[in-house]
């Protein structure tokens, strides 16, 4: 079982249409952070969340933490083949080591013009 | 140079080779990781490294060996792989471990094949 479950695993839509992603955890985080990795490329950061009910947008995207800081998702708007990619979502949280990232399975959306 | 830089781009290997991946950042960060990500699976913690020290093992076989000179460049050294370690390695880093709101800085991967 996955510490951070993200749904879909998979999303293929057409350009103009809106999404949303979700990513659920019965553990509580002390941050989240939204990752979006394209083919050949590493993860590149969007967005971190940190206060439980904070909602942060980026032009066409928008991030909300849930209440209880177990959950996240991130809407599209009006969804372009640029946002074709793996959406990642992070979870910080303590161990002996300190803060370490725990990561989602990942949404791979394709959006199709 | 900027970033995270992972080299080779591309690596195909035999089960009885020895090869090394190399990571570099010019980012001044003190924490470097290598992550495996490989298909259908969620992006997997391998090592962890802060101020050169390694201080976090994820119970990784010992075909995997890293290595972390300083705090710019990590390596993760490979012998007598399986097939089933063929996946992109990651390389990220992060100013500091142990602090809040950890970002990491990614860098392109290593597509590692093993025949």
């Amino acid at each position: 079982t996955q510490l951070l479950e993200q749904s879909p695993q998979f999303l293929s839509i057409q350009e103009g249409e809106n999404l949303t992603v979700y990513c659920n955890s019965s553990s509580v985080f002390s941050s989240l952070q939204w990752y979006r990795q394209e083919p050949g490329e590493g993860p590149v950061l969007l967005v971190t969340v940190v206060t439980g009910g904070e909602v942060k947008k980026l032009k066409r995207l928008t991030f909300q933490f849930g209440d209880a800081r177990k959950d996240s998702s991130l809407h599209i708007t009006a969804a372009q083949p640029g946002d074709t990619g793996l959406y990642l979502c992070a979870g910080d949280m303590n161990n002996n080591a300190g803060n370490m990232l725990t990561f989602g399975g990942g949404t791979r959306l394709m959006v199709k013009p | 140079e900027t970033g995270v830089t992972q080299t080779p781009r591309h690596l195909v290997m035999g089960m009885t080779n020895k090869k090394s991946l190399k990571c570099e950042q010019h980012l001044g960060h003190n924490a470097m990781y290598w992550y495996k990500q490989s298909a259908k699976k969620p992006l997997e913690l391998m090592f962890v490294y802060n101020f050169k020290e390694q201080t976090e093992n994820n119970s990784v076989p010992s075909r995997f060996s890293p290595e972390c000179p300083n705090s710019s460049h990590l390596f993760l050294h490979l012998h007598t792989l399986q097939p089933e370690d063929s996946a992109l390695y990651l390389c990220a880093s992060s100013p500091f471990l142990g602090r809040l709101n950890t970002e990491a800085f990614f860098g392109q991967g290593t597509r590692l094949t093993v025949v």
